[in-house]
């Protein structure tokens, strides 16, 4: 069965500083990633996605991922983190067999603070 | 704009009383699904819908029906809601499955049942 796990229920960096929220995958077949980030009352946001290539993803709001296929990890990155990109974050990985091809199974969610 | 919309936003209900939530996409997207969102649980999938009159389980779907007459909406009803179903709901779509397409979230209902 395909899932993800995101060890850290909190991530607390300063601004200028630069952040990681971690994230680990599961898979039966190749891996499909992406992450998702949920501001407060709003709905979840595709930030960027993994299907296959190079092994470092770009994606919105100056994030990127990286994604390593030996320790099954999709850690996502941002060189300077800015008090608005406090939020939700979520891995999630997608089922790409059989019955269940399409679905996303997601991890628990990462808060991010990123202090002033 | 492309968009998914959910109505209500905010519904309190009382235990037994049929609700029905709304999920429409215009982007003519074939996959849709619902999600409950729970502190520390991450989002879980109910049901699922491939494409028109196709739809199928999802990790949590006791007690949820759901419905794809049309391409463009998903309609999640709860037929005798009780207060554990009280909780955050999503709708998402994205473009047919065997791509690799993001879904799309829409804004969220929150459903407390007393």
């Amino acid at each position: 069965a395909q899932s993800v796990a995101q060890p850290e229920d909190q991530v607390n960096v300063a601004e200028g500083n630069p952040l990681t929220v971690k994230c680990t995958y599961s898979v039966s077949g190749n891996p499909y990633l992406f992450w998702y980030v949920q501001y407060p009352n709003r709905g979840l946001q595709f930030l960027l996605k993994y299907i296959t290539g190079d092994n470092l993803v770009k994606g919105s709001y100056g994030f990127e991922a990286e994604f390593n296929k030996s320790q099954t990890s999709f850690h996502l990155k941002k060189p300077s983190a800015l008090v608005s990109d406090s939020a939700l974050y979520f891995c999630a990985v997608r089922d790409d067999r059989g019955s269940t091809l399409g679905r996303l199974y997601f991890g628990r969610g990462t808060q991010l603070t990123v202090w002033p | 704009e492309a968009q998914v919309t959910q109505n209500p936003r905010y519904l309190i209900t009382v235990t037994g009383k049929k609700l029905t939530v709304t999920c429409s996409q215009n982007m003519n997207h074939e996959y849709m699904s619902w999600y409950r969102q729970d502190p520390g649980l991450g989002l879980r999938q109910i049901y699922y819908s491939m494409n028109v009159e196709v739809t199928d389980k999802g990790d949590v779907p006791e007690g949820y029906k759901v419905s794809r007459k049309e391409k463009r909406n998903f309609p999640l009803i709860l037929e005798s809601p009780s207060p554990n179903q009280t909780s955050l709901y999503f709708c998402a779509s994205s473009a047919r499955p065997g791509t690799y397409n993001e879904q799309f979230f829409g804004p969220g209902t929150r459903l407390t049942v007393l």
